[in-house]
């Protein structure tokens, strides 16, 4: 069975531009989590989709946004890009959603903003 | 907010000794409670979970964690540390049902021989 896949895996933008990153998860899982990872914060929650409709939303500016399709695929955008974006995107697939059981991690987007 | 908490940040153990990484949340409901692993170049990977029942919970490589309510902790330990334990260590806790899982900040782990 396919894991999560995320893409692409890595990818360097400048300040002000925009990134989609993309991940399609376990086939059979509705719901998709996405989350930043950083040095020196861990793991942050930033949304959670299933069955295409976001159930949760962490604490981040409405410039990260994100959708999920029919098919249960799952993209994030992140607009007028800031240095302090710079991260390991990390998205997660489960059966039901997040907070029913085990999330399948992908192994990520590394995001560099210059 | 509910938060994790993960006491420590780096730990370093010889091979063969004993581990424990502490873990502790503030939610004060029923929660569920997860440690997850990163190894070095892979992706988190669930270790055990806790839903209900005994309290401690055995999880794979020889991990096993304990719920104490009162203290609203969940700790892992492992009895005696490989070098292949080196890795990156999530404490994650929810509400259960539709509440996203918080994790904690990670406590990274490094084994020498």
């Amino acid at each position: 069975k396919a894991g999560v896949t995320q893409t692409p895996r890595y990818l360097i933008k400048t300040r002000g531009q925009q990134v989609t990153l993309s991940c399609s998860p376990i086939s059979g899982h509705r719901s998709v989590s996405w989350y930043q990872q950083t040095p020196g914060q861990g793991l942050q929650f930033l949304f959670e989709y299933f069955s295409e409709t976001q159930r949760n939303k962490g604490n981040f500016p409405g410039r990260f946004s994100g959708r999920q399709f029919s098919n249960s695929r799952s993209e994030m955008n992140v607009s007028t890009l800031e240095l302090g974006d710079s991260a390991l995107y990390l998205c997660a697939s489960s059966l039901g959603t997040g907070g029913s059981g085990e999330l399948f991690f992908g192994e990520g987007s590394r995001l560099t903003v210059l | 907010a509910q938060s994790v908490s993960q006491h420590n940040h780096h730990v370093i153990l010889s091979e063969a000794a004993s581990l424990e990484l502490g873990c502790n949340y503030s939610y004060g409901g029923t929660v569920n409670l997860f440690w997850y692993v990163q190894y070095p170049g892979q992706h988190l990977q669930l270790l055990l979970k806790y839903f209900s029942g005994d309290p401690l919970v055995k999880g794979i490589k020889g991990f096993e964690a304990e719920f104490i309510k009162s203290k609203f902790s969940f700790n892992l330990r492992k009895p005696s540390v490989q070098w292949s334990d080196t890795a990156e260590y999530f404490c994650a806790v929810n509400r259960g049902g539709n509440t996203p899982l918080v994790f904690g900040k990670g406590t990274r782990l490094s084994v020498i021989a």
